[in-house]
């Protein structure tokens, strides 16, 4: 069974940078685009980007100016990095898999919840 | 941008009962390019259906979805009171990539 794992710091300061992990167990990160979402009570749903095992990005145009994101196959793990985050980047940041046609997403991690405040 | 717009907000039914939740999106896609998901308070988001109709290994088949174009259904045939929680329409296409809708909720009485 798929299972993944987000990890990151849980509070940011203002003007600083998001960086989180996701860990990806059960299965193999190859052949799969791997995606980070977020949740806020305000906009719900937002898809940030993906990355694909082979190092392709792409991103929201709402945050492409801000946003990297990039995989290590090595150690089955994807990452974000969020630049220049204000209190309106206070979410539930999710990982989260593509399905078979990368149309959907199959497999999510459990979330973690980021803060921005100083 | 595709807007996906949901209805109704919030839904409230009685165990055994018969739940239609509706996704409209600005512009007609394909049926293959949309997904329904629920969520549980306090989970994270559950694939329910892919391409419109299609379930999941372990997603029970009293979930059952429809639609074209720009009118999409989620079905939940006779609710069970663990079916509580939100439930988000999503679709695939050009930019963004992937985009949500705002969510139905639904409560069981």
């Amino acid at each position: 069974q798929v299972q993944l794992q987000e990890s990151g710091p849980g509070l940011v300061k203002p003007s600083e940078t998001l960086s989180l992990t996701c860990t990806v167990s059960g299965g193999s990160i190859s052949a799969y685009y791997w995606n980070w979402i977020r949740q806020t009570p305000g906009k719900g749903l937002d898809w940030i980007g993906y990355v694909y095992h082979n190092g392709d990005t792409r991103y929201n145009p709402s945050f492409k100016s801000r946003v990297t994101i990039s995989v290590d196959t090595s150690t089955k793990q994807f990452s974000l990095e969020l630049q220049s985050v204000t209190a309106a980047d206070t979410a539930v940041y999710y990982c989260a898999r593509g399905g078979p046609a990368a149309r959907d997403f199959d497999y999510w991690g459990q979330g973690t919840l980021l803060t921005v405040s100083s | 941008e595709i807007v996906l717009t949901q209805s109704p907000g919030t839904l409230s039914l009685s165990p055994g009962e018969r739940a239609t939740l509706s996704c409209r999106t600005s512009q007609s896609i394909s049926s293959s390019y949309l997904a329904w998901y629920q969520q549980k308070p306090g989970q994270a988001p559950r694939l329910l259906l892919f391409g419109a109709s299609n379930r999941p290994t372990g997603i029970p088949d009293r979930f059952s979805g429809s639609g074209s174009e720009t009118d999409f259904i989620l079905t939940i045939s006779s609710l069970e009171p663990e079916d509580v929680g939100m439930y988000y329409c999503q679709q695939y296409g050009s930019s963004p990539r992937y985009s949500f809708g705002q969510g139905t909720k639904l409560e069981i009485k």
